[in-house]
């Protein structure tokens, strides 16, 4: 299975500043047909996750420009420009690439300093 | 969009419970469909995948063999059949819709499942 290693798992930023998640992949993403699966998951407290972004780097709709992802192969990472109160929440990396199973890194918690 | 789980609850250990998620707002028929669980305070775990007509389905080690998933496409509804239920499958279940090979653009409110004596 792969495994997916995300850090830190904890990230207590100030409003306004930026903030970095990086996720790991025991193995190379990229797919048999060139793309890499490998997506973003905002959890809210008490909420649904929802999707911020697909196959790297793809922002969903409603998504504001301030999360922007990138990488590639086992390093990818999600960025956040400026940090609002309404970003608090758990961050999760997915991929999609070599399943069965899909899987998910462990969750970066970010709270506001 | 809208994905709507229920069917979730209190159940005995080695009992069963049948899950639906409702789909609406887009072919529920052309995507494929996926379970995830989270237990209390803890991350999010793929269980299950089905395909677009319900020919194929996929599960975790943990599940395979005690949980069934499948489709109604006429009316537009994901089910998972768990059967043999223990402690750790206490869990929140959510649907994910898996639109454009990409999984988990949808997500359903999801629906607590408990499993205790």
């Amino acid at each position: 299975d792969v495994v997916l290693t995300q850090s830190p798992l904890s990230l207590p930023v100030t409003l306004g500043q930026p903030a970095s998640i990086s996720c790991r992949s025991s193995q190379g993403l990229v797919g048999s047909d060139g793309i890499t699966y490998l997506h973003w998951f905002q959890q809210r407290p008490g909420q649904s996750p929802r999707r911020l972004i697909y196959k790297v780097s793809n922002r969903d709709s409603g998504v504001p420009d301030r999360f922007s992802g990138s990488g590639s192969g086992t390093d990818f990472t999600l960025k956040i420009t400026r940090v609002e109160a309404e970003d608090v929440g758990v961050y999760y990396c997915m991929q999609a690439t070599h399943w069965p199973p899909y899987t998910f890194g462990q969750g970066t918690k970010l709270e506001i300093k | 969009v809208q994905l709507v789980e229920s069917g979730g609850g209190l159940v005995q250990p080695g009992g069963s419970l049948r899950l639906s998620c409702e789909a609406s707002g887009f072919t529920f028929s052309n995507y494929w469909m996926h379970w995830v669980r989270q237990a209390p305070g803890k991350g999010l775990v793929w269980v299950s995948q089905i395909n677009n007509d319900g020919s194929s389905t996929t599960y975790a080690d943990s599940v395979r063999g005690r949980f069934t998933v499948s489709r109604d496409n006429a009316k537009n509804t994901l089910f998972l059949q768990m059967n043999s239920l223990r402690a750790e499958d206490t869990a929140m279940y959510y649907c994910l819709s898996d639109v454009d090979a990409a999984i988990g653009r949808d997500w359903g409110q999801g629906t607590l499942v408990t499993v205790s004596s």
